[in-house]
């Protein structure tokens, strides 16, 4: 079936350091979005990404959309303790209608 | 805008008890979707609507789940008899014509 993969599924930096969490897609996406959730709380719409090579950027995070529309990361720029919770990416196939989420990276912050 | 409204927010249950989990989306939005959250199965789309009409009741995972949007303005999910595994936070989410998705708190259903 129609799915798409999510790593890693779990990190623990250092608060200072960066972060990267990966997405990819068996096939082709529409486009992608990028969720956040923070522990005991629900998943909150970041961004969507919608062209081949999108980057787009929200402070210290920086989103990207693969050319060939089947890959996205979210990297985060010197990671502080708010930015703990789990991020999903979550595609909508093309030539589909349903918005597919990956299995989520959960960050943990040490200070 | 108030955002998502899901009641109740917490449910215990007993086994074989009717469980009914209620959803107002976000006014003017046109897609609403019911997901089942659980640390072993993650993130799981159980249903959704569009225009109050059921598009995609694939991953209603048996008989005992139905849903429902008599308006606009609301949708139910109902799981009669409940069952232990159906233990779970429940969310809501709903849609403008852009796609992107707005969740409600959640329900966090116990059955015991």
């Amino acid at each position: 079936g129609q799915q798409v993969m999510q790593i890693p599924q779990y990190q623990h930096v250092q608060e200072g350091e960066d972060f990267t969490t990966y997405c990819n897609s068996s096939t082709t996406l529409s486009n992608i979005q990028w969720y956040k959730q923070r522990p005991g709380g629900h998943p909150v719409f970041l961004i969507q990404l919608v062209k081949s090579g999108e980057v787009k950027k929200q402070k210290r995070l920086t989103f990207q959309f693969g050319e060939a529309k089947k890959n996205s990361s979210l990297h985060i720029t010197a990671t502080q303790t708010t930015d703990v919770g789990t991020y999903f990416c979550a595609g909508i196939m093309e030539y589909g209608n349903k918005l597919v989420f990956g299995a989520g990276t959960i960050l943990r912050v040490k200070s | 805008d108030a955002g998502v409204i899901q009641s109740p927010r917490h449910e215990v249950t007993e086994m074989g008890q009717e469980v009914t989990l209620r959803c107002k989306p976000i006014s003017g939005h046109n897609s609403l979707f019911w997901y089942r959250q659980t640390m072993m199965r993650g993130l799981e789309l159980l249903i959704y609507f569009n225009n109050n009409v059921p598009i995609d009741d694939s991953g209603m995972p048996e008989d005992r789940f139905s849903a429902k949007m008599p308006n606009a303005s609301f949708s139910t999910l109902k799981i009669q008899p409940s069952e232990p595994r159906d233990s779970a936070v429940y969310f809501c989410a709903s849609s403008p014509a852009t796609y992107e998705q707005y969740f409600g708190p959640g329900t966090r259903l116990t059955v015991t």
